[in-house]
């Protein structure tokens, strides 16, 4: 089945920018979703299709995806940024959703 | 306004069963991908199930041949079977709609926590 790595923590200092990666075998052949969740919350969409943004979400969530890896960039962090981060796909191969392990942020 | 509410989890014993319910409202269960999705406490997201549009339906392998994923169309509503529980399947479970792709969660319940335990 397919495999999604994510670094289990980021840490970044408010106003600096943060890098969260998601690794995959040719990820960017795929469709990469990206989810922040804050404790005893539902997880919220962040970035759909690799880079798309829901309404309401900031423009500092943006994301890119080539090779075997994705990257979710968070710029501008915020406290209120401080959050799990989960990247997400589609396997056609096999009709299943897959999501990465998951990445706390600290704003420090 | 899109809102799905799930109801249903609770304290079982191992090799018990329970069935969630997520009621939508806002646009309809049917003409829709839905899907559920669960995490351990302290853990990640795990995906469980979908159902498409069209009644078809997927499981992880982890659940497959013990959780059922259906839907009321009369009452625009979501629901999960689990049998035959185990103390792995203790968590939270939201269940979640799918875009029109069916290929991200676009809409997300609050989640109903099942713990399966002696």
């Amino acid at each position: 089945s397919y495999v999604l790595t994510q670094p289990p923590s980021v840490s970044v200092a408010p106003g600096q920018t943060a890098r969260i990666t998601c690794g995959g075998n040719n990820i960017g052949s795929k469709s990469v979703h990206w989810y922040q969740q804050k404790p005893g919350q539902a997880p919220v969409l962040v970035v759909y299709d690799d880079s798309d943004r829901p309404s309401g979400i900031p423009e500092r969530f943006s994301g890119s995806n080539s090779g075997n890896t994705a990257t979710l960039t968070i710029s501008r962090v915020e406290a209120g940024d401080e959050a799990d981060y989960y990247c997400q796909v589609w396997d056609s191969s096999s009709d299943l959703w897959v999501f990465g392990g998951g990445t706390k942020l600290t704003v420090l | 306004e899109v809102q799905l509410v799930e109801s249903g989890g609770g304290l079982i014993q191992p090799g018990g069963s329970l069935r969630l319910s997520c009621a939508a409202s806002g646009f309809t269960v049917s003409s829709n991908y839905m899907s559920w999705v669960r995490q351990a406490p302290g853990k990640g997201l795990e995906w469980v199930s979908v159902i498409y549009s069209g009644g078809s339906t997927y499981y992880a392998d982890s659940v497959k041949g013990r959780f059922t994923i259906s839907r009321d169309n009369s009452k625009n509503t979501l629901y999960l079977q689990m049998n035959s529980l185990r103390a792995e399947d203790t968590a939270v479970y939201y269940c979640a709609r799918l875009d029109y792709s069916g290929s991200y969660n676009d809409y997300w319940g609050q989640g109903t926590l099942v713990t399966v335990s002696s």
